[in-house]
């Protein structure tokens, strides 16, 4: 079974500085990869997606997720944070299992990302 | 265009009680699923339906049920309610139900069990 992990509970970052969330994964193999975000009181939004090709994938709002296959991990990148960057990001591991068995995205805990101004 | 509508809002139950909680896609996806988030826990599936007709069972299953009668809707039944399932509750839904769709989620409804 996949697995996620997401060491980082909370973050804190000033406006404009660069962000790194880490994200770590475990999967027999080559696994599909997501991040979403969650603004306070609402549903979760997909940022980017990792299938295959490319390891640098371009998301919305400005962030970007490399997946280095070595280390096992898929960290999301913004150069310069926004104030409303601030929210909670999940990264996400996709997998697919026999036909009619649950394909579920297993989720990290989840890391919240606030931005001082 | 609304995507997924979830309602209620938010809701405090009296154990014991059963209770629905509702959720409807206009997207005319063919999956549907029920998560459940808890803090430090991330989100977790309790059930899900590839398509009209069929559910699955998820990671945490028990004490909760589902029917998908028609594509739109994809109700969560909780029999008698526990303190233990009160949560934030989420419904997503997807073209295909592969591993690689992009899952579009509700509002969310906030379950309170007294």
């Amino acid at each position: 079974a996949q697995s996620v992990t997401q060491p980082d509970i909370h973050i804190t970052v000033s406006e404009g500085a660069s962000l790194e969330l880490r994200c770590n994964y475990s999967y027999g193999a080559t696994p599909y990869l997501f991040w979403y975000v969650q603004s306070p009181g609402q549903g979760l939004q997909l940022l980017l997606k990792y299938f295959s090709g490319d390891t640098l994938v371009q998301g919305i709002k400005g962030f970007e997720a490399e997946f280095k296959r070595s280390q096992s991990s898929f960290n999301l990148r913004k150069p310069s944070v926004h104030w409303s960057d601030a929210a909670e990001y999940f990264c996400a591991v996709g997998a697919g299992r026999s036909s009619g068995s649950a394909r579920q995205l297993t989720f990290g805990s989840g890391t919240q990302l606030t931005v001082l101004p | 265009i609304a995507g997924i509508t979830q309602a209620p809002t938010s809701q405090i139950l009296a154990a014991g009680r059963r209770m629905t909680l509702r959720c409807t896609q206009d997207m005319r996806h063919n999956a549907m699923y029920w998560y459940r988030q808890d803090l430090g826990l991330g989100l977790r599936l309790i059930h899900y339906s590839n398509t009209a007709g069929t559910t699955g069972k998820g990671e945490v299953p028990d004490g909760y049920s589902v029917s998908r009668a028609n594509t739109d809707d994809f109700p969560l039944t909780l029999a008698s309610a526990v303190p233990s399932q009160t949560s934030v509750y989420f419904c997503a839904s997807s073209e295909l139900g592969g591993p690689g769709d992009t899952q579009y989620f509700g509002p969310g409804t906030r379950l309170t069990v007294l």
